[in-house]
C-alpha cells in the first residue's frame, strides 16, 4: 500500500506570490490533516479535512486555506507569501476521524525569499 | 487550550543505556501520540494511546490519564534510534476533532 505522497517536495517562492502544496493520502483513507513546522514554533497544526469537510482549524490567519477533493487528495494553498511562512508543510492522513494510527507524508519543504 | 511539555528537551545517551522521554498535558485528552522524526523530515508514529501501556520492539509507551502525564522508553538504546521525538495530544470533541497539539520534542542521540 503506498503511504501519504506529498508534491512537490521542494520549492522556493518569493514574497507575494502564491503556492498551493499537494496531498494525496493512504487508499481507502478519508482524514487529511495539514501541519507546519519551523524551528522557532516546532509543529502546529493547520487545518483536517474529513469526507471533503473541513472539520477544524487551527490558529492560522486568512492566508493559509485548503480542500480535500472527493477522492480525499487533498490541497493547501497560501496567499502573499510571507518570509516567515519559509517552513516544512507535513500532511497525514488516517482511516477515520478519530482514535486511528495517523501516518505522514515526507513534507514539503517551502523557501520565501 | 492544551499545553503540551516534553522533557528533556536534549538527550545524549550511551548504546546500550535505558531512555526515558517525559510528556505532560493541561487538559483532558481522547489520545496521546508518541512520533519519531528523523533528519530529512519525515515522521512516523511510534504509538498511540488512550490508556495504560502498550510495547513495540524495545519501545515502551505508557500513559497516566488521572495525572495527565505519558512516557516512553527506549530499553537496550542503539545508535539508530538517534532521532527526535514528539509527543502530541489529541483532543475529539465530538463537533470537530481539535487537531493534534504538539510537544517542543526531545532530540536523542545515541552514541556508540
Amino acid at each position: 500500500k503506498a503511504g501519504v505522497t506529498q508534491t512537490p517536495r521542494y520549492l522556493i517562492k518569493t514574497r507575494g506570490q502564491q503556492v498551493t502544496l499537494s496531498c494525496s493520502p493512504i487508499s481507502g483513507h478519508r482524514s487529511v490533516s495539514w501541519y507546519q513546522q519551523t524551528p522557532g514554533q516546532g509543529l502546529q497544526f493547520l487545518f483536517e479535512y474529513f469526507s471533503e469537510t473541513q472539520r477544524n482549524k487551527g490558529n492560522f490567519p486568512g492566508r493559509f486555506s485548503g480542500r480535500q477533493f472527493s477522492n480525499s487528495r487533498s490541497e493547501m494553498n497560501v496567499s502573499t507569501l510571507e518570509l516567515g511562512d519559509s517552513a516544512l508543510y507535513l500532511c497525514a492522513s488516517r482511516e477515520g476521524r478519530a482514535g486511528n494510527t495517523i501516518y505522514f507524508g515526507e513534507g514539503s519543504w517551502l523557501t520565501v525569499v | 487550550k492544551n499545553e503540551v511539555e516534553q522533557s528533556p528537551q536534549n538527550l545524549t545517551a550511551q548504546e546500550g543505556e535505558f531512555i526515558t522521554i517525559n510528556c505532560s498535558y493541561s487538559v483532558g485528552i481522547s489520545a496521546l501520540h508518541w512520533l519519531q522524526q528523523h533528519p530529512g523530515g519525515g515522521i512516523v508514529s511510534l504509538f498511540m494511546l488512550s490508556s495504560g501501556k502498550k510495547k513495540h520492539g524495545r519501545l515502551i509507551a505508557t500513559i497516566n490519564i488521572q495525572e495527565k502525564h505519558s512516557s516512553l522508553h527506549i530499553t537496550a538504546s542503539h545508535p539508530r534510534d538517534s532521532a527526535v521525538y514528539i509527543c502530541a495530544s489529541y483532543m475529539y470533541s465530538g463537533g470537530g476533532a481539535d487537531g493534534l497539539t504538539f510537544g517542543k520534542g526531545t532530540h536523542l542521540i545515541i552514541q556508540p
